[in-house]
This record gives structure tokens, C-alpha cells and sequence, in this order.
């Protein structure tokens, strides 16, 4: 069976950091593009940074940009997204999903994990 | 950064019923659209890519459409598992975006 397991959300005071990470399993994790996404509390989706099977190609949305570091372990078939600076709009499930292809959508997710940011 | 924007924001429908869920990009985005249901405390889940294509296993009561700036979502006879929100996602460039999602709940 193909699955993401998320972990690494917890509550952390503003400015603080935490470190998530993903497992893939139930395929070939080193030849897949991985995101991030995340979503507030009753809000919508927010695409929040990408890495390329090789690790060659990362993005990230603007407003994490010098805060926030993906990176993955292919030998380990893990994702991590390391949180720096961390304020109260950061709060959100933070899910991992896998990119279908050469493209930017995605056809395998994690069921989240959830980090607040709050004093 | 190229918004998207779905509309209605809510739709309340009867199973049976056709639906049918509009997107809009501020600039094109090809047909470079996916679209996603999500469920209260699950995940997303793929429905369709590159605007009008099935994801494997999604029911074929649901099917996309449109190219450029305008695409639409549409379920042809609404099922009961299917009240859910639903969001499109634009990747023809990045940051790629999501629609602000589009309810569906019984009537």
C-alpha cells in the first residue's frame, strides 16, 4: 500500500522551531517530487514548498521563504521541512503529499500532523 | 502570483442531483488544473489532473473541464459520499495556488 506518515507537529511558542518529517512506503520514494501543504484551522489549502526527487530543484511560498528548509533522505525514504522563526500564521496540519510525475499535483497524501504556534 | 477562484463558496444540493463547481485563474494556466475532494479531518484526495483526466479509481460520475482560465468540476448524479469541500489547485507556474474551495452539503 502507498502511504505518507507525517510526524513532528507539536505546540511551540512564537519564534521557536520544530522539525517535520514523512515516511513514504508502498513505492519508489527516491524517483518522486515531494510538497508540503498546509492547511489553517477552517481555512483552505496553502502550497508551502517543494523538492525534487534529487533534491536539485526547491521552492518554497513566499511568506516561509529564509524560515523554513525541506530537504529529503531518499536512502530513508524520508521528507523533513525544518520550521525556524515560527509565528502564530504558521499554525496549521502540515501534510505531506507525493508530486504525480514531471508535474506540480498531487496523487499521494499523509493524514498531517499538526503544529500550533502559540505563547 | 496567479489566484484562483472558485465559486459557489457553498452549494447545497440533493443526492441525485448534478452539480457542477467553477474555477477561475486570474492568467492562464493552460490545463495545467487538478481538482481535490477533502473530507472533515481527512486528507485531500486526487480527483482529476491536467484539467479533464480521471485520476485511477475516482468514480466516473465526476469529470472535469475547460482550459486557459475557466474550468469547471462537475458530478453528474450526486452521491452521498460525495458532501465534501472541493478544491482546484493551478501548476502551471509556481507558487503553485488552490481555489478557496467550494462546499458541498445536503439540502
Amino acid at each position: 500500500e502507498v502511504q505518507l506518515v507525517e510526524s513532528g507537529g507539536d505546540l511551540v511558542q512564537p519564534g521557536g522551531s520544530l522539525r517535520l518529517s514523512c515516511v513514504g512506503s508502498g513505492f519508489t520514494f527516491s524517483t518522486y517530487s515531494m510538497t508540503w501543504v498546509r492547511q489553517a484551522p477552517e481555512r483552505g489549502l496553502e502550497w508551502v514548498s517543494y523538492i525534487s526527487s534529487g533534491s536539485n530543484t526547491l521552492y518554497y511560498t513566499d511568506s516561509v521563504k529564509g524560515r523554513f528548509t525541506i530537504s529529503r533522505d531518499n536512502a530513508k525514504n524520508s521528507l523533513d521541512l525544518q520550521m525556524n522563526s515560527l509565528r502564530a500564521e504558521d499554525t496549521a496540519v502540515y501534510y505531506c503529499a507525493r508530486v504525480k510525475g514531471s508535474y506540480a499535483f498531487m496523487d499521494v497524501w499523509g493524514k498531517g500532523t499538526t503544529v500550533t504556534v502559540s505563547s | 502570483d496567479i489566484q484562483m477562484t472558485q465559486s459557489p463558496s457553498t452549494l447545497s444540493a440533493s443526492v441525485g442531483d448534478r452539480v457542477t463547481i467553477t474555477c477561475r485563474a486570474s492568467q492562464s494556466v493552460s490545463s495545467w488544473l487538478a481538482w481535490y475532494q477533502q473530507k472533515p479531518g481527512k486528507a485531500p484526495k486526487l480527483l482529476i489532473y491536467k484539467a479533464s483526466s480521471l485520476e485511477s479509481g475516482v468514480p466516473s460520475r465526476f469529470s472535469g473541464s475547460g482550459s486557459g482560465t475557466e474550468f469547471t468540476l462537475t458530478i453528474s448524479s450526486l452521491q452521498p459520499d460525495d458532501f465534501a469541500t472541493y478544491y482546484c489547485q493551478q501548476y502551471n507556474s509556481s507558487p503553485w495556488t488552490f481555489g478557496q474551495g467550494t462546499k458541498v452539503d445536503i439540502k
